[in-house]
């Protein structure tokens, strides 16, 4: 079972600034990685899959890399609508496995 | 517009029974391969199970393994989980999610959601 791991658990950024959120695989999961963005009271929604593709709709400002086990989501310039729960999740092998999240919260 | 609508949350006590619908439109349901997951309050997301487009194949997370059982009836374009023996460690919000179609093969990532449905396990 893959465990995946993210860094920090909460992020305090000043809007216009730029976040770096870290997802580590357990073992490889290739490029099998998706990100979600979560708000309060909401469903998650699909920011980033394929490790680095954005999802439609996704402003540009949002970016991912990585593979492997090493991952990482970009945000270039917070906007007040990016603070956030942000969640990874592995695809590559069953079970399917998100990490325990990171909130990105207003400095 | 793809819409993802759960219903029959509840409380429900330890060693109880329930079952979740999740009613799908605005898309072929029975092209997509559908999911459950979860999020405990104020936890993060657990994937709890999922069902491939004509029911040919399931599988469950182990921690429901044996006590929930996916379903679909493409006909209603709806999405069921059975859930009995239930536990305390069971209450969450429950999701359904339609997984991504990438060049006609499911890919399982999550493009829709649904608002949730929330099961409270207690006596």
């Amino acid at each position: 079972e893959i465990v995946m791991t993210q860094s920090p658990a909460t992020l305090s950024v000043s809007p216009g600034e730029r976040a770096t959120l870290s997802c580590r695989a357990s073992q490889s999961v290739s490029s099998n990685l998706a990100w979600y963005q979560q708000k309060p009271g909401q469903a998650p929604r699909l920011l980033i899959y394929g490790a680095s593709t954005r999802a439609t709709g996704i402003p540009a400002r949002f970016s991912g890399s990585g593979s492997g086990t090493e991952f990482t989501l970009t945000i270039s310039s917070l906007q007040s609508e990016d603070f956030a729960v942000y969640y990874c999740q592995q695809y590559n092998n069953w079970p399917l496995a998100f990490g325990q999240g990171t909130k990105v919260e207003i400095k | 517009q793809v819409q993802l609508v759960e219903s029959g949350g509840g409380l429900v006590k330890p060693g109880g029974s329930l079952r979740l619908s999740c009613a799908a439109s605005g898309f072929t349901f029975s092209d997509y391969y559908m999911s459950w997951i979860r999020q405990a309050p104020g936890k993060g997301l657990e994937w709890v199970s999922y069902i491939s487009s004509s029911s040919s194949y399931t599988n469950y997370a182990d921690s429901v393994k044996g006590r929930f059982t996916i379903s679909r009836d493409n006909a209603k374009n709806s999405l069921y989980l059975q859930m009995n023996s239930l536990r305390a460690e069971d209450t969450a919000v429950y999701y359904c999610a339609r997984e991504a179609m990438v060049r006609g093969a499911a890919n399982p990532y999550f493009d829709y959601w649904g608002q949730g449905t929330l099961v409270t396990v207690s006596s």
